[in-house]
């Protein structure tokens, strides 16, 4: 099955300064990829996600960005972080239909604090 | 647009009974269903799924139920046990379509000794 690297494990960033949160995979090829974040007390928000390299769909128009520059890394960016962007971000990594193992397996996620 | 809902925000059971978590989607498209289960600060854990084709699927205490025409899914877990506390996640996703995998946003479950 896929493991799912994602870091650092808690960042504190200050309002203005820019985000960069990197996610990679291991143990498949091909694979859907997804950039999730929790809010405090919410559910799991889809923000970006990439079903190949080069290709992102956004889900909701905010000032991140997202990025897939080779077939297991994604990487999540902002230029001026908000105090909203405050939450719990989680990667996670899916086969596409057809291969093995179709659940999506998840990173252990990044708690991020814009102070 | 929230295509998956899940409606009860928490749900509390006695050890040893049933709990049972509801879970209802808006897009027929949808034809892949899992159910993730999360603690505070961790990833979600992979639980159970079902494909559209089934009605039915069971893993061990964890039985998944989907009635396509309600647009309807719901976990069972019998016996209940303490170590099942946690917030349960529904998703949904149409394969081979957009491949964007939908969240519900969750039911805290508490299981009591």
């Amino acid at each position: 099955s896929q493991t799912i690297h994602q870091w650092p494990a808690t960042l504190v960033q200050p309002v203005g300064s820019p985000l960069s949160l990197e996610c990679t995979v291991e143990g498949t090829s091909n694979p859907n990829l997804y950039w999730y974040r929790q809010a405090a007390g919410r559910g799991l928000q889809l923000l970006f996600y990439s079903v190949g390299i080069g290709q992102i769909s956004s889900e909701v128009p905010q000032n991140l960005s997202a990025s897939r520059p080779q077939d297991r890394q994604f990487i999540l960016s902002s230029k001026k972080l908000l105090l909203s962007d405050s939450g719990f971000y989680l990667c996670a990594c899916r086969n596409k239909v057809g291969q093995a193992n179709t659940e999506a397996f998840f990173g252990q996620g990044t708690r991020l604090t814009v102070v | 647009d929230q295509q998956v809902k899940q409606n009860s925000p928490s749900l509390s059971v006695q050890e040893g009974r049933i709990s049972i978590l509801n879970c209802d989607y808006t897009n027929s498209m949808f034809d892949y269903f899992l159910w993730y289960k999360k603690y505070p600060a961790e990833g979600p854990t992979f639980l159970i799924s079902i494909s559209s084709i089934k009605d039915k699927n069971e893993d061990g205490r964890f039985t998944v139920f989907l009635n396509k025409s309600a647009k309807h899914l719901s976990l069972h877990i019998v016996p209940s046990q303490p170590g099942d506390s946690a917030v349960y996640f529904c998703a949904a996703i149409t394969q081979g379509g957009s491949e964007k995998l939908v969240f519900g946003k969750g039911t805290k479950l508490t299981v009591n000794p």
